[in-house]
């Protein structure tokens, strides 16, 4: 089974600020079958990057992904009022399919 | 625009069965290529279940065991999950999702998009 590490487990950030979240597998996610959601308080996650880079229909373009192998990023350019949630990610290279612990971004 | 939407009982007792249903609107179940449910315990993450494929295929968690039971209703347009022998820990917001991806020599490779809302399910006598 593929483990997943997201750092850091918090993020302060300022609204119009860069934020960086990092995604670690603890083996290569076979081809960069990585997925990036976005969950709010009392609310189901909603997809926002899939294959590690392809943004989902509808999702703004300050979001970006980047990564391969065992090392993958999620980048909010300018943080919006609305991106203050949860991030995680998912590998499904290889079953089972599992996801990261989350990293909280909040307001600083 | 397809939703979904979970039903079935928030509270079950311990080792008796859990059992969901996956309502499915906007979308023609059969047109798709997966489904899949995936779980949350209370402030906990994310946790894949099990998906079903529109052959009919399943596969789940090996940390579920053999307690997973996913199938297809295409006369209503559902899908829906069942879990015996549940325990405490067993007790999450439970979701459903359209999983979409890639299947390739039997094996599939998926996301999950759009989910439902969720339904807490509480195992307690």
């Amino acid at each position: 089974e593929i483990v997943l590490t997201q750092s850091p487990g918090t993020l302060s950030v300022s609204p119009g600020e860069r934020a960086t979240l990092s995604c670690r597998a603890s083996q290569s996610v076979s081809s960069s079958y990585l997925a990036w959601y976005q969950q709010k308080p009392g609310q189901a996650p909603r997809l926002l990057i899939y294959d590690a880079s392809s943004r989902a229909t509808g999702i703004p373009d300050r979001f970006s992904g980047s990564g391969s192998g065992t090392d993958f990023t999620l980048t909010i350019s300018r943080l919006e009022p609305e991106d203050f949630a949860v991030y995680y990610c998912q590998q499904y290279g290889s079953s089972p399919f599992t996801f990261g612990p989350g990293t909280k971004v909040d307001i600083k | 625009q397809v939703q979904l939407q979970e039903s079935g009982p928030g509270l079950v007792k311990p080792s008796e069965t859990l059992s969901l249903i996956c309502s499915v609107s906007g979308f023609s179940i059969p047109s798709a290529d997966y489904w899949g449910w995936v779980r949350q315990p209370p402030g906990k993450g994310l946790e894949w279940i099990g998906s079903i494929y529109r052959g009919g295929g399943t596969y789940s968690n090996p940390s579920l065991k053999s307690r997973v039971t996913i199938s297809l209703d295409t006369s209503k347009n559902q899908f829906s999950l069942s879990l015996n022998s549940v325990t405490a820990a067993d007790t999450a917001v439970y979701y459903c999702a359209r999983a979409r991806g890639y299947c390739t020599d039997g094996t599939c490779s998926t996301w999950f998009d759009p989910w439902g809302q969720g339904t807490l399910v509480t195992v307690s006598s």
